[in-house]
């Protein structure tokens, strides 16, 4: 069942920008890790980033590093996921997580498309 | 990286019959904090998000019928389905919490045959 309502997503150029958001349900975003998880077409599944409760660290897939940020908005119960730089290889369904370990709580995924 | 690899890469099973999937790590994944191996099963169907199913190699989440379990240490691991039923139908993913970046296997089709 979906634990949290994802937002953002769509078609993007090549070098364009994108946010996509994740509303939590049931939980609050500063009292657990997070994390976000992408799966390409045909691809397996892809850890992208997590942040801890209180939002001091983070930590990101080479592949996206320097490129992708990750936030909470602990006032509005909010993740985020910034994202620039965008690439054809990260067309992709973007989930949300609860955790960074194992993850159980998943939002019902924002599909990102980078396309000319 | 640590690389997941998961067999077989597909599966055919028939309804009330054991379903066994394989996972193997390229290395250990013992986590210092508990002595517990950081392996997560998950279930993927179409059109959801995945859904955990096993964490700590062994323990069942929370409301995961008792059919499912997970066994295995070092680098071998398995998913098995005592009693398949048509729900089960999916796909299935291991995946590493060890160290980051965490990964998984690329996946097994479970079918009914």
């Amino acid at each position: 069942q979906v634990q949290a309502v994802q937002s953002g997503g769509g078609l993007v150029k090549p070098g364009g920008s994108l946010r996509l958001s994740c509303a939590p349900s049931g939980f609050t975003v500063s009292d657990y890790y997070m994390s976000w998880v992408r799966q390409a077409p045909g691809r397996r599944l892809e850890w992208v980033s997590y942040i801890t409760p209180n939002g001091h660290t983070v930590d990101y897939a080479d592949s996206v590093k320097g490129r992708f940020t990750v936030s909470r908005d602990t006032t509005k119960n909010l993740l985020t996921l910034e994202m620039n730089s965008l690439r054809v290889e990260d067309t992709a369904m973007y989930y949300c997580t609860r955790g960074h370990w194992a993850l159980d709580s998943w939002g019902q995924g924002s599909l990102v498309t980078v396309s000319s | 990286d640590i690389v997941m690899t998961q067999s077989p890469d597909s599966l055919a099973v028939s309804l009330g019959e054991r379903a066994t999937i394989n996972c193997k790590s390229s290395q250990t994944i013992l986590h210092n904090s508990n002595n517990r191996d950081s392996l997560a099963w998950y279930q993927h169907k179409p059109g959801q998000p995945p859904k955990l199913l096993i964490s700590w190699a062994s323990t069942r989440d929370f409301g995961i019928p008792e059919r499912f379990s997970g066994s295995g240490s070092g680098t071998d691991f398995t998913l098995t389905i005592s009693s398949l039923q048509a729900e089960d139908v999916a796909i299935y993913y291991c995946q590493q919490y060890y160290i980051t970046p965490y990964t998984f296997g690329q996946g097994t089709r479970l079918e009914i045959k």
